[in-house]
Parts: C-alpha cells; sequence; structure tokens
C-alpha cells in the first residue's frame, strides 16, 4: 500500500454516460498525476496537478477533464467516451522537493 | 524530448536465479533521475530502486541493485535470489526537471518454481 487510493476499483459505462474517478491521498503530498495504461503501449501521463494549479495537459481530449479540489484529492471526469479509452487509469502523488511519484491501484475502465 | 526503452518484452528466470532487465534511454539534461517500478498482476505500481544521474555509485535495495552506465545511457536492474513474489511487469522510468516521468514500455517478469 503506497497510501494513495483510487475508486471506483472497476467501472463500466455507456459511450453517453458521464461518471467520475476519484483519487485521495493524506499524506502530505503537493503534486499529484493522472496516467492512462492501456495494454501494449506505455504509461501515458495525462494531467499534472502541483499545488491544486494544474502544470501539465499533455494534449488529452476534452472529453477528459480533471479537477483537483484541494491538495488530498484529484478528479477525472469522463463524459462521451470512447470504446478505446477503456485502459487502466492510474493516480500518483509526489511529495514536494522530491522526484519520487507514489501510484494508487488504478480504476480499470471499459467503455461499451 | 525524452525516449525510454526496455527491449525484453517478457523473460523468465528460474525461483532463487539472478535475472536482469535492460533499460536504455535518452535525454538532453544533465542532471536526472531514473527509477525502476513493479506492477504485480494487483495493478499496483510499487517504486523497486531509483537512481540519481549525477551519482556514480549504483543504487542497491536488499535484492535489487542497478547498472547505471551514464555514458551509454543504460540503466538495467539485477534481481537476485529471485522470488516467486518477483512475478510482475517492470518499468523504467526517467524523471525530468519538469517533474514529469517517461516510461518504458515495460517487461514481464515471470519468477518459475
Amino acid at each position: 500500500e503506497t497510501g494513495v487510493t483510487q475508486t471506483p476499483r472497476h467501472l463500466v459505462m455507456g459511450m453517453t454516460n458521464k461518471k467520475s474517478l476519484k483519487c485521495e491521498q493524506h499524506l502530505g503530498h503537493n503534486a499529484m498525476y493522472w496516467y492512462k495504461q492501456s495494454a501494449k503501449k506505455p504509461l501515458e501521463l495525462m494531467f499534472v496537478y502541483n499545488f491544486k494549479e494544474q502544470t501539465e495537459n499533455n494534449s488529452v481530449p476534452s472529453r477528459f477533464s480533471p479537477e483537483c479540489p484541494n491538495s488530498s484529492h484529484l478528479f477525472l471526469h469522463l463524459h462521451t467516451l470512447q470504446p478505446e479509452d477503456s485502459a487502466l487509469y492510474l493516480c500518483a502523488s509526489r511529495p514536494a522537493r522530491t522526484n519520487t511519484q507514489y501510484f494508487g491501484p488504478g480504476t480499470r475502465l471499459t467503455v461499451l | 524530448a525524452q525516449t525510454v526503452t526496455q527491449s525484453q518484452p517478457e523473460m523468465s528466470v528460474q525461483e532463487a536465479e539472478t535475472v536482469t532487465l535492460s533499460c536504455t534511454y535518452d535525454t538532453s539534461e544533465s542532471n536526472y533521475y531514473l527509477f525502476w517500478y513493479k506492477q504485480p498482476p494487483s495493478r499496483q505500481m510499487i517504486l523497486v530502486i531509483r537512481q540519481e544521474a549525477y551519482k556514480q555509485q549504483n543504487a542497491t535495495e536488499n535484492r535489487f541493485s542497478v547498472n547505471f552506465q551514464k555514458a551509454a545511457k543504460s540503466f538495467s536492474l539485477k534481481i537476485s535470489d529471485s522470488q516467486l513474489g518477483d512475478t510482475a511487469m517492470y518499468f523504467c522510468a526517467l524523471h525530468n526537471a519538469g517533474n514529469m516521468l517517461t516510461f518504458g514500455g515495460g517487461t514481464r517478469l515471470m519468477v518459475k518454481p
């Protein structure tokens, strides 16, 4: 256990649904990340938040909308997804003044 | 742009033996960090070991050690006395000044009894 939690662990949704993924850490980390892990592809960085401010958007389609209300919580809002968006979505957090990221267990997303 | 390449998609090793996973990288930065992460079937990505590029001494964590060759841009992971619990995907990653990780494609390691 890294102390980074993600809910739900599994999610099945239709292309017209709206859902949200949640990531939470109470480790005092100040940076949080969303990654997408698809089969047979390297992990892809999606978004980076530093002290609640988005510092990176790695050309992610607008159907993915991140939200970071405070430094302990990170959301990924999903709407009108495509089947190719099916993947494992990983959240990570990083303490200040270090560069080690700690990952959550991931949410397995299936888009029908 | 920086890249990380893991040329071995799959490897296997007998329990108690030693195995080495390869990783090469490319970056234009002089100060960076390298990591090996392990992702077992449970999917939780776990940090195995990290190496600061400015340190010549190879990092070691119990049965895990690295061979860091900065000039060759090579960062291999050696697992000694392999255990069944070492079965997992192993990812090499490069951390840059922008606080972002670039991952390799991963190596699936199977430890056989």
